[in-house]
């Protein structure tokens, strides 16, 4: 069945280093994709999303391009700040069937 | 104003015990989500609503229900909680219709029970 497979945390990183979490996906069909951030005591908020092959989302920095032929959606950000701590999901919905992976802990230390 | 709410945001209760967590939105969405959120897991889908009519069974439903009481309100009851029901508990909305629509999340409910 469809899932989605992120990579597993925590990471911790030291202000204005390079950040990736990758993101693979298995799907039927043409899913859209998504990246959702949960800060400390909050619900989930779309960070960015792709609805075809080789969109790129981008958003506060961060970036993540909808790659079909590897099946993935790795998020990226140049130079993560302390506030960048947060959870990050990957998700993928496809029809009505929204699906996401475990989430990734990054912390940003000063 | 929080456009989806939660109540309560924080609740302990004892195995065997009734538990209703509502969820209101002010979004004027159609479709309506809960989720519950366990570490390493993720996210996964107890139930979804499109329409007030309309009720569907998500990933883990055993152990549930619900009720779209009107368009804005859908609540999430146990009817017998058990321990490993202990969880966060988020409800989200979506507006109808197409695969791109992005869901929008409530501040969740933390549900433990004894």
């Amino acid at each position: 069945g469809d899932s989605v497979t992120q990579m597993e945390g925590p990471v911790t990183l030291s202000e204005e280093a390079f950040l990736t979490i990758n993101c693979t996906y298995t799907a039927t069909g043409y899913p859209s994709l998504f990246w959702y951030v949960q800060y400390p005591g909050e619900g989930l908020q779309l960070l960015l999303k792709a609805t075809k092959a080789d969109d790129k989302g981008s958003n506060k920095g961060f970036e993540a391009t909808y790659r079909k032929e590897t099946t993935s959606f790795h998020l990226e950000k140049g130079s993560v700040q302390v506030s960048d701590s947060a959870v990050y999901f990957c998700a993928h919905r496809n029809n009505n069937d929204m699906r996401f992976g475990a989430g990734t802990r990054l912390t940003v230390k000063p | 104003d929080a456009d989806v709410t939660q109540t309560p945001r924080n609740r302990i209760t004892k195995t065997g015990k009734r538990i209703m967590l509502e969820c209101s939105q002010t979004k004027g969405h159609d479709r309506m989500y809960w989720y519950r959120q366990d570490p390493g897991l993720g996210l996964r889908l107890i139930y979804y609503s499109f329409d007030v009519k309309d009720i569907n069974k998500g990933e883990i439903s055993d152990g549930y229900s619900v009720s779209r009481q009107a368009q804005a309100k859908f609540s999430l009851s146990l009817e017998s909680a058990i321990p490993n029901q202990t969880a966060l508990y988020f409800c989200a909305t979506s507006p109808a219709g197409g695969t791109y629509n992005e869901q929008f999340f409530g501040p969740g409910t933390r549900l433990t029970v004894l």
